[in-house]
């Protein structure tokens, strides 16, 4: 079974402060990842993918598969930054139920002060 | 594309009534999927569907929930009976292959709140 955990309900770092959400998952194999993030009264929205190695928004995340993390990273929080996020896992592999969907962790709200 | 768009936005209902939401997928896309997010538990997959078929709805609840995709380009989901504990914002979501590579596409979510 598949399982994606994020330690931390509520994250509150100052502006410029850097800022790391958590998240670490449990899969047999070889899972993509993704951070999800939702602003004040907006939809879901995908923030990143591990497979696409990129930095948005000023975000990266490192797969590390010997510590089955992947944990986001901005170096210099901005208030803007204020959301909730959430990271996923999807198995990529065919077969059972469990190929194709998103399994999400229980999220956590990152508030940046001013 | 207007993305994937959810109806009503927010529902009030009494105890007991059943609730219907709707769910319009982003046309092409060949899997939808519903979740409930609560503070409590965070986002939870209750059921998805590939090209209208139920794939895999092990996380409804129980039997008051149901979901139903008749053709392409509406989905379901209905409470009944409603309890207050069903209170939840329920999001649509849908994407165009089986991984989650090109990221799914949500909509606004229904806010349901159940008296």
């Amino acid at each position: 079974a598949q399982r994606v955990t994020q330690p931390e309900k509520l994250l509150s770092v100052f502006k410029g402060a850097p800022v790391e959400l958590k998240c670490n998952y449990s899969y047999s194999g070889s899972p993509e990842l993704f951070w999800y993030v939702q602003y004040s009264r907006q939809r879901l929205q995908l923030l990143l993918r591990h497979i696409s190695r990129e930095s948005i928004k000023g975000f990266t995340a490192d797969l590390n598969k010997g510590e089955t993390s992947f944990h986001l990273k901005k170096p210099f929080a901005q208030e803007e930054d204020s959301a909730m996020y959430y990271c996923a896992l999807s198995a990529p592999y065919a077969g059972g139920t469990s190929y194709g969907k998103l399994t999400f962790g229980q999220g956590t709200i990152l508030t940046v002060h001013p | 594309d207007a993305g994937v768009i959810q109806s009503p936005r927010h529902e009030v209902t009494e105890m007991g009534q059943e609730v219907t939401l709707r769910c319009k997928p982003i046309s092409g896309h060949d899997y939808l999927f519903w979740y409930r997010q609560t503070m409590m538990r965070g986002l939870e997959l209750l059921i998805y569907f590939n090209n209208n078929v139920p794939i895999d709805d092990s996380g409804m609840p129980e039997d008051r929930f149901s979901a139903k995709m008749p053709n392409a380009s509406f989905s379901t989901l209905k409470i009944q009976p409603s309890e207050p504990r069903d209170s939840a914002v329920y999001f649509c979501a849908s994407s165009l292959r089986a991984t989650g590579g090109d990221g799914y596409t949500f909509g606004s979510g229904t806010r349901l709140t159940v008296v």
